[in-house]
């Protein structure tokens, strides 16, 4: 099994701000990472896949890097409408896995 | 468009088994590549993978919950079942199913199932 470390756990941040949100594997994985936004109440939303790709519709705003190990997931502009939970998640072998979330409030 | 809609009880006692199925369209799991994942969220928690099957009818599953779980699906009926036996109240959670490419790129609406007797 691969396990994720994500951190932090909580962000607190304001409009305008550039953040940053962490997720680490106990090992490598190449590209094969996820990133999605989940607002309470409704399903997750797909929004970085093979690391640092922009799923369709998904703000520029928002980007992936990392690779291996080291995975990164930075909002360049916080809008009001990105205070949500953050996931990742690795598809690289089976089991798949989550990170255990962020949670992105307002400062 | 692709969509996915969960179904199942809502409500189901302890040790009996739950049966969710997940009905899509807008894609055929009989092509290839595709793949459908259940996922499922305590409340106030996090997202837990559960099982994957894919267009060649090969299945995963959790390493914890194996023993517990079947996935199948009828490319017929454009449906994927899950089934977990011996329900406990601990297993209490919103139940996912999603299509996945790369990445779980569409989701249902989820379905809330609670464990009680």
């Amino acid at each position: 099994v691969i396990w994720m470390t994500q951190s932090p756990s909580l962000l607190s941040a304001s409009t305008g701000d550039r953040v940053t949100i962490s997720c680490r594997m106990s090992q490598g994985i190449s590209s094969y990472l996820a990133w999605y936004q989940q607002k309470p109440g409704k399903a997750p939303e797909l929004l970085i896949y093979a690391a640092s790709t922009l799923q369709s519709g998904v703000p520029s705003r928002f980007s992936g890097s990392g690779s291996g190990t080291d995975f990164t997931l930075t909002i360049s502009c916080l809008q009001s409408e990105d205070f949500a939970t953050y996931y990742c998640q690795q598809y690289y072998s089976f089991p798949q896995t989550f990170g255990q979330g962020t949670k992105l409030e307002i400062k | 468009q692709v969509t996915l809609r969960e179904s199942g009880p809502a409500l189901v006692k302890p040790t009996q088994t739950l049966t969710l199925t997940c009905t899509f369209s807008g894609f055929s799991l009989s092509t290839s590549g595709m793949c459908v994942s259940w996922i499922r969220q305590p409340p106030g928690k996090a997202l837990e993978w559960l099982a994957l099957i894919d267009w060649d009818d090969d299945k995963y599953y959790s390493t914890s919950l194996k023993t517990r779980l079947t996935i199948s699906k009828d490319t017929s009926k454009n449906q994927v079942v899950l089934t977990m036996t011996n329900m406990d109240p601990v297993d209490t959670a919103t139940y996912y199913c999603a299509r996945q490419l790369t990445g779980l790129d569409y989701w249902g609406q989820g379905t809330l199932v609670t464990v009680s007797s």
